[in-house]
């Protein structure tokens, strides 16, 4: 069974920090990993993807991809109220062009003033 | 950036009735739809998986004579609710997928169903 594990938090952070997210996932093929943020009551809004080994920085975000460790994380610098949000980790895993994704339970981050 | 748009954003109807919910990429060509349901509080489940002219597929423990899927076109997919019942009360989402890789899905913005 395809499996995508986040801690469900609440993760509370004080403003200007770095809030770090974490996903583990348990397919080894999966090939493509995104972050998405979801405010209560509204639908999920893509943050960034990562595919390769390594870290990815798009603003005050950096997603960090392991493969070998089969984790993903979100690093959100000078964190800010409005990050105040849950947020899912998705992965695509599945072969021969399937590609469905898998989300995760989502963590609930809290940026407080 | 990819937008896809769903409509209605909130319905209400009575108890036996059907809902008909629309989805649509505006600026790209959605190889594949996937609609989810959330219930307050709780994760996204994904319902099924629609591909452009060909039958949706399934997720277990979803009936597909109740939730009907159309994917007539590589720019939109209906998810019809049949003989809605105050249980399908719930936050409807789709997403669009470009293509059948590791391409992004982009969600709509949700319809919220309340049946009475």
């Amino acid at each position: 069974q395809k499996e995508v594990e986040q801690n469900s938090g609440p993760l509370s952070v004080p403003e200007g920090a770095i809030a770090s997210l974490n996903c583990t996932y348990s397919d080894r093929g999966s090939q493509s990993f995104f972050w998405y943020r979801q405010y209560s009551g509204k639908s999920p809004e893509l943050i960034m993807f990562i595919y390769s080994n390594g870290d990815k920085e798009d603003g005050r975000f950096t997603a960090q991809l392991n493969k070998a460790s089969q984790y993903v994380s979100l690093l959100i610098r000078d964190s800010q109220p409005s990050d105040s949000a849950t947020y899912l980790c998705a992965v695509n895993e599945g072969s021969g062009g399937s590609y469905i994704p898998t989300f995760g339970r989502g963590t609930s981050l809290i940026v407080h003033p | 950036g990819a937008v896809v748009s769903q409509h209605p954003s909130r319905v209400i109807c009575k108890s036996g009735t059907s809902v008909k919910i629309e989805c649509r990429s505006l600026d790209f060509q959605a190889t594949t739809m996937f609609w989810y349901r959330q219930f307050p509080k709780q994760s996204l489940m994904l319902m099924a998986t629609s591909n452009e002219g060909s039958k949706a597929t399934y997720e277990q423990g979803v009936e597909k004579d109740k939730f009907l899927i159309n994917h007539a076109s590589l720019t939109l997919s209906t998810l019809t609710v049949t003989s809605a019942h105050p249980e399908d009360s719930s936050f409807y989402i789709c997403s669009a997928r470009e293509g059948l890789g590791r391409d992004t899905q982009y969600f709509g913005p949700g319809t919220r169903l309340t049946v009475l």
